[in-house]
């Protein structure tokens, strides 16, 4: 089992570009999240996913959209970039129904907006 | 909302020797996870260990243990007999047992240095 992964690793952005972030798991978990890390912040929550097809909106949604047509996938798009979204991306993934439900994450994405 | 702090941003240990990070939460919830999670300079995240509310009994996985104190709304990490691959960011965090409610909510981290 490859467990989470994220593509790509790493991206530069001009202010205004548009990405989409990947990432997929084949453990075949309900529960996906995308998370931003910045320095002296810890992670916090952008976008979350309960099962295929649906998203939610976690701490800090603005500027990003989800989506989850698949359930192995989610992907973070930012459609006009900013510096401000110059940061780490890690997703997460988890079962449901679990009572511990630990969240096995990605390597993370390093993407830095000009 | 619940919040997590972690009020040392960076403590140093010599090689062998126990270490204790803090940390502290705020909720009103009586039921609830606890996590501590490791971060080497890989970026990769990995659960060191976890705590269910419910339980009294201190979580231990080998050298790592924690100190539960359900009351003062406290969970810290002990390491004992540190090594050199346990330098890494530590990150405590807090999840609500409510179904639908199962997101992370992380403190800012503390950077742990081992003194060879």
């Amino acid at each position: 089992n490859a467990g989470v992964t994220q593509t790509p690793k790493f991206r530069v952005l001009k202010t205004g570009q548009s990405m989409t972030l990947l990432c997929a798991q084949d453990m075949n978990h309900e529960y996906m999240y995308w998370y931003r890390q910045d320095p002296g912040m810890g992670l916090r929550l952008i976008h979350y996913s309960v099962g295929e097809g649906t998203t939610a909106k976690g701490e800090v949604p603005d500027g990003y959209n989800v989506s989850r047509l698949k359930k192995q996938n989610f992907l973070l798009g930012l459609e006009s970039a900013a510096p401000s979204q110059t940061s780490v991306y890690f997703c997460a993934s988890s079962y449901t129904g679990d009572s511990y439900n630990e969240q096995f994450f990605g390597p993370g994405t390093r993407l830095t907006v000009l | 909302a619940q919040t997590v702090t972690q009020s040392q941003p960076e403590m140093s240990v010599q090689e062998a020797e126990t270490v204790t990070l803090s940390c502290t939460y705020d909720t009103s919830e009586s039921d609830y996870y606890l996590f501590w999670y490791k971060q080497p300079p890989s970026r990769q995240m990995i659960l060191v260990i976890r705590q269910e509310a419910y339980k009294q009994q201190n979580a231990t996985e080998n050298r790592f243990s924690v100190n539960f104190q359900k009351a003062a709304k406290s969970f810290s990490l002990k390491i004992s007999d540190s090594q050199l691959g346990d330098a890494a960011m530590y990150f405590c965090a807090y999840r609500s047992a409510n179904f639908g409610n199962e997101k992370l909510t992380f403190g800012t981290g503390t950077r742990l240095t081992i003194i060879p």
